[in-house]
């Protein structure tokens, strides 16, 4: 079945630095991809998103281009905040109609940004 | 608009009883999905309506339940409480009609305890 996979964490980083958080998924289909984001205590939030091969999503310095041939979506950030300290989910939805409205998510990666 | 929002935020329940939580979704939206948070089983659906119907079913006992209001408003239910049943339940919305395409916005969830 569908899967995605998550590096694990926790990713230390210094404020400033570069992020890279690496995101595989496994699809019968032509899935849409997605990132999240969840702060201690919140919901989630949608960070960014690709719906085909080759797009690249990008939002508030965050970027992942959605690779098919290598299965990936993977995250990046050139300089971290402190308030980008959070859990990270990567997620998939298979279109068909047997998938509708079904997100499929990774182990989520958390992300501790020092100053 | 207003964002997804979940009642009640918090719950503390005992084995055995059942509980009812609440999803009002984004005005407009018409499909809700629902998704159980937790430490070792990570995010993972359990239902989605749209339009008063269940759509699709993620792979939970029949004590997990939900329907949708005409108003798509949603409700989800557990009977008979377990220990494992502690979680955060979080809604979704989206508009519900492009397939894998469409964003879920997600809202604060519902904090479950069971004692």
């Amino acid at each position: 079945g569908d899967s995605v996979t998550q590096m694990e964490g926790p990713v230390t980083l210094s404020e400033e630095a570069f992020l890279t958080i690496n995101c595989t998924y496994t699809a019968t289909g032509y899935p849409s991809l997605f990132w999240y984001v969840q702060y201690p205590g919140e919901g989630l939030q949608l960070l960014l998103k690709a719906t085909k091969a080759d797009d690249k999503g990008s939002n508030k310095g965050f970027e992942a281009t959605y690779r098919k041939e290598t299965t990936s979506f993977h995250l990046e950030k050139g300089s971290v905040q402190v308030s980008d300290s959070a859990v990270y989910f990567c997620a998939l939805s298979d279109p068909g109609s047997s998938n509708t409205g079904k997100l499929i998510f990774g182990q989520g990666t958390t992300l501790q940004v020092k100053p | 608009k207003a964002g997804v929002t979940q009642t009640p935020r918090y719950l503390i329940k005992t084995r055995g009883q059942q509980v009812t939580l609440s999803c009002s979704p984004i005005s407009g939206h018409r499909s809700v999905s629902w998704y159980q948070q937790t430490p070792g089983q990570g995010l993972q659906f359990l239902f989605e309506y749209f339009s008063e119907t269940q759509r699709n079913k993620g792979n939970f006992p029949g004590r997990f339940s939900g329907r949708q209001f005409s108003n798509s408003r949603s409700e989800m239910n557990v009977s008979t409480l377990e220990l494992g049943d502690s979680a955060l339940y979080l809604c979704a919305s989206s508009p519900g009609t492009s397939g894998g395409t469409d964003t879920q916005y997600f809202g604060p969830g519902t904090r479950l305890t069971v004692l």
